[in-house]
């Protein structure tokens, strides 16, 4: 059972243009999410997240939203480098981590 | 400070041979996850110790998976007989507390394993 859902299987934006990255949950009981990223034969690194208390968290040029009325998060590179080209994996826990299937973002020079 | 340690990187068997990960947790973690990443999809978890206790192995196929964490620190993985639909990557773990809030896992860089 897919519990979260990352739609886009890859992404592509120019340098310094903004990234914006989606995922979907249908557990409701979910109340914490994060966001990984994951180069290529490397385990994945977290990168920021965000509590469900909170609709937004902020570090440096990544920011995550979270919608739970419509069961949403995103996240927001701005601006974008190509040092960023990864996968991107939204996780989100409840009794444990579930993850997407991940988003491949390319930021082209 | 040395991440979480996996080993090997990549294996190729053959089908219904055994194979066995090794995993290294970061020093004082006491959560340590085993995940299997398929290709073009997310980590799915296959068991979650707390010390040497498994205290989620819910997802794990427990007629060729097995999995044990001696000591509460290194973990092994084995599968036996290997199947052709265990070729995925391994993933490696660990954490500090219990798997709640605001716990942010740490992976090692995986072991990769080819079934043929």
């Amino acid at each position: 059972d897919q519990q979260v859902k990352q739609n886009s299987p890859s992404l592509s934006v120019q340098e310094g243009r903004i990234s914006i990255l989606n995922c979907d949950y249908t557990n409701s009981m979910f109340d914490y999410f994060l966001w990984y990223k994951k180069y290529p034969a490397e385990g994945p690194t977290f990168l920021i997240s965000i509590s469900s208390i909170k609709d937004k968290n902020e570090d440096g040029r990544f920011t995550v939203f979270l919608n739970k009325s419509a069961k949403h998060l995103s996240l927001h590179i701005v601006p974008s480098q190509p040092g960023d080209s990864a996968v991107y994996f939204c996780a989100a826990i409840n009794n444990d981590m579930r993850f997407g299937a991940g988003t491949r973002l390319t930021v082209k020079p | 400070e040395a991440g979480v340690v996996q080993s090997p990187r990549y294996k190729i068997i053959e089908k219904k041979q055994p194979v066995a990960f090794w995993c290294n947790p970061i020093s004082g973690h006491n959560t340590l996850y085993w995940y299997r990443q398929n290709l073009g999809q997310g980590p799915e978890l296959l068991i979650r110790y707390e010390n040497e206790e498994a205290v989620d192995d819910s997802q794990l196929p427990k007629d060729r998976f097995s999995a044990e964490r001696l000591k509460g620190v290194d973990s092994t993985l084995k599968i036996q007989p290997a199947e052709l639909g265990d070729s995925a990557v391994y993933l490696c773990a660990s954490s500090s507390g219990g798997v709640a809030g605001a716990n942010v896992l740490t992976f090692g860089a995986g072991s990769r394993l080819t079934v043929l």
